[in-house]
């Protein structure tokens, strides 16, 4: 069945610090990928996308994330977390219906 | 601001009731989606319309109902709620469908009591 995996509920990482969020999906072919994040009570923003060509892909508030198609991986990094980055991470995939993974939320200490 | 209106922002209700959620598409998206996201099932595809026609089906109850109209925007419709039908409901928007990227609305947080 296809599914988007996020292995991490819960993050907390010191400002300042690197940030890797990991998702791995589960499709016959690779699907579309994406970002999301949710502040609390907000709607979800759209980090990135990857549809195609280069597997290293940039988005907004300097977040990035490469995609692996040998361990069907779209992990999204950050080399230096910011307060304000706290929230709840989504990644996704489209193959035919957009599906989520679990969400990781994330905790920026100060 | 993504440009996707909900109204309206929150709603409390008792169990056995219809509710009515409404959502407006950005300016020239044709495809709508709705989404639920409670805390036991995580954010879950429900339904997508494009143009007017429903276009993909997912964990969508017979409870509930959706349509698209002629101006684009969209309704869902929950009937005979439920306590676990409280949850946040995303309304997004694309131009096309399948691989575009999806403008997600506020939400509308439903409250059932």
């Amino acid at each position: 069945a296809q599914s988007v995996t996020q292995p991490d509920i819960h993050i907390t990482v010191s400002e300042g610090a690197s940030l890797e969020l990991r998702c791995n999906y589960s499709y016959g072919a690779t699907p579309y990928l994406f970002w999301y994040v949710q502040s609390p009570g907000q709607g979800l923003q759209l980090l990135l996308k990857y549809f195609s060509g280069d597997t290293l892909v940039q988005g907004i508030k300097g977040f990035e994330a490469e995609f692996k198609r040998s361990q069907s991986s779209f992990n999204l990094r950050k080399p230096s977390v910011h307060w304000s980055d706290a929230a709840e991470y989504f990644c996704a995939a489209v193959n035919n219906d957009m599906r989520f993974g679990a969400g990781t939320r994330l905790t920026v200490k100060p | 601001d993504s440009g996707v209106t909900q109204t309206p922002k929150h709603l409390i209700t008792a169990t056995g009731q219809r509710v009515t959620l409404r959502c407006s598409p950005r300016s020239g998206d044709l495809s709508v989606y709705w989404y639920q996201q409670s805390l036991d099932q995580g954010l879950q595809f429900l339904i997508q319309y494009y143009n007017g026609e429903e276009r993909a089906k997912g964990n969508i109850l017979e409870r509930f109902s959706a349509q698209q109209f002629p101006d684009l925007h969209s309704e869902l419709n929950l009937s005979s709620l439920e306590l676990g039908d409280s949850a946040l409901y995303f309304c997004a928007s694309s131009v096309g469908t399948g691989d575009n990227e999806q403008f997600f609305g506020p939400g509308t947080r439903l409250t059932v009591l």
